[in-house]
């Protein structure tokens, strides 16, 4: 069955980078958009940005315009999902999730999402 | 940007009750609407998509309402399993808002 299968937790300092991958196994890779959304400690859900992994477009969140890039490398079928300019702020879970097969942009399965923890 | 509020925020309630939970978009999403549950520590779960389809496997207890601005998910005899957080999402223009969530505890 479809599995997303997200890379281990990070511990950034304020300033750098972090990137995070995402395999995705059991569907066809290129024929379901990818998002990523990401969850502060003890707050809701917040809509990052969406992937096309068959052609590789992007739409970013006003929000992280310019600091996040989301790619794809479809020979290995995964997704990331790079935040640069990190900020205490980030610190956060965040989630790969694809879109369902029958309704648009719902998100029908979810990786078990990635702890990023950005401290000096 | 599209804002969507929840309510209540929390509540509490007991094992067979009937819940309720309302969700406002700031714009009409027509049906864009889909709700998630998420327990502690877990990744969200689709419940309900395109307002009212339940997701394949989600017990039938679970029920959706709503288009243009106002929606509700229903629990329609809560189970020990139900208690976990909600969260509303319009599908309907990026970003993909979701609502600041709805958490059920045990009365």
């Amino acid at each position: 069955q479809a599995q997303l299968v997200q890379s281990g937790a990070e511990v950034k300092k304020p300033g750098a980078s972090v990137k995070v991958s995402c395999k995705a196994s059991g569907y066809t890779f290129t024929n379901y958009y990818m998002h990523w959304v990401r969850q502060a400690p003890g707050q809701g859900l917040e809509w990052m940005g969406i992937i096309n992994p068959s052609g590789g477009s992007t739409t970013y969140a006003q929000n992280f315009q310019g600091r996040v890039t989301m790619t794809r490398d479809t020979s290995t079928s995964t997704v990331y999902m790079e935040l640069s300019s990190l900020r205490s702020e980030d610190t956060a879970v965040y989630y790969c999730a694809k879109v369902g097969v029958v309704a648009p942009q719902a998100l029908d399965i979810w990786g078990q999402g990635t702890m990023v923890t950005v401290s000096s | 940007d599209i804002q969507m509020t929840q309510s209540p925020s929390s509540l509490s309630a007991s094992v067979g009750d009937r819940v309720t939970i309302t969700c406002r978009a700031s714009q009409s999403i027509s049906s864009y609407l889909n709700w998630y549950q998420q327990k502690p520590g877990k990744a969200p779960k689709l419940l309900i998509y395109a307002a009212s389809s339940l997701q394949n496997g989600v017990p039938s207890r679970f029920s959706g309402r709503g288009s243009g601005t106002d929606f509700t998910l229903t629990i329609s005899s809560l189970q020990p399993e139900d208690f976990a957080s909600y969260h509303c999402q319009q599908s309907y223009s990026t970003p993909f808002t979701f609502g600041p969530g709805t958490k059920v505890d045990i009365k």
